[in-house]
């Protein structure tokens, strides 16, 4: 059965550093997400992508956030300038319609 | 305001006894899908169910089942004889319109232990 892969599982990074968290979404889908879940807290809501533009995006996707889909297999977010609060679980997800399937995670710490 | 509400935080049942999640939900769009997902101690999140809101059809999944009751805006999930591998966090979200690609409003979670 198809799944969301994402690399990598666990990012350590300094504050202010620059990071890019990598996502392989299943392949005939057409929907993307990024969502964020603080430990012990809801999962979130960042940014959704469909035909290569962000659909909608919440409060916390500011300036130091952007995604990308650079090929026809990859979704990526990246966080320019990293802060302590930056540090939580960062989940993709894709969906051909109404469901979204996520991918496991990549867990970031930000010292 | 919460679209998604779980006053749940915590429930802790012995194995082989039923429990049921609450979920209350909150949207003035007559369009919306609810959802139920899985969050093992892994970390991942795994998909349940999917209802709309045209569709009020109770639903059974081996010893799972779900009562979607519009008029009280709720969306329950009761896990039958409950098994120690349903520890998990549950969390209940909801996707408003009819347009896909919409995001997804979670609720806080309920945390389920199954004590041996």
């Amino acid at each position: 059965e198809p799944e969301v892969t994402q690399t990598p599982s666990h990012q350590v990074t300094q504050m202010g550093q620059e990071v890019i968290l990598r996502c392989v979404p299943i392949s005939n889908h057409l929907y993307f997400y990024w969502y964020r879940q603080i430990l012990g807290q809801k999962v979130e809501f960042l940014v959704s992508f469909y035909n290569n533009e962000i659909s909608e995006k919440s409060e916390i996707f500011d300036d130091q956030f952007s995604v990308e889909r650079p090929d026809g297999s990859n979704f990526t977010l990246k966080i320019r300038s990293t802060k302590l609060e930056d540090s939580a679980m960062y989940f993709c997800a894709s969906s051909p319609r109404a469901t979204q399937y996520f991918g496991p995670g990549t867990r970031l710490t930000v010292l | 305001a919460q679209k998604v509400t779980q006053a749940q935080t915590e429930i802790s049942v012995v194995e082989k006894e039923d429990v049921t999640l609450d979920c209350v939900y909150e949207t003035r769009d007559t369009t919306y899908y609810l959802f139920w997902y899985k969050q093992p101690p892994s970390g991942e999140l795994v998909f349940l169910i999917r209802r709309n809101s045209f569709d009020e059809q109770n639903e059974i999944s081996g010893r799972y089942s779900w009562n979607f009751q519009k008029s009280t805006s709720s969306f329950n999930f009761t896990i039958t004889a409950s098994q120690v591998v349903d520890s998990a966090v549950y969390f209940c979200a909801l996707s408003e319109g009819s347009n896909t690609g919409n995001q997804f409003y979670f609720g806080t979670g309920t945390s389920l232990t199954v004590i041996p």
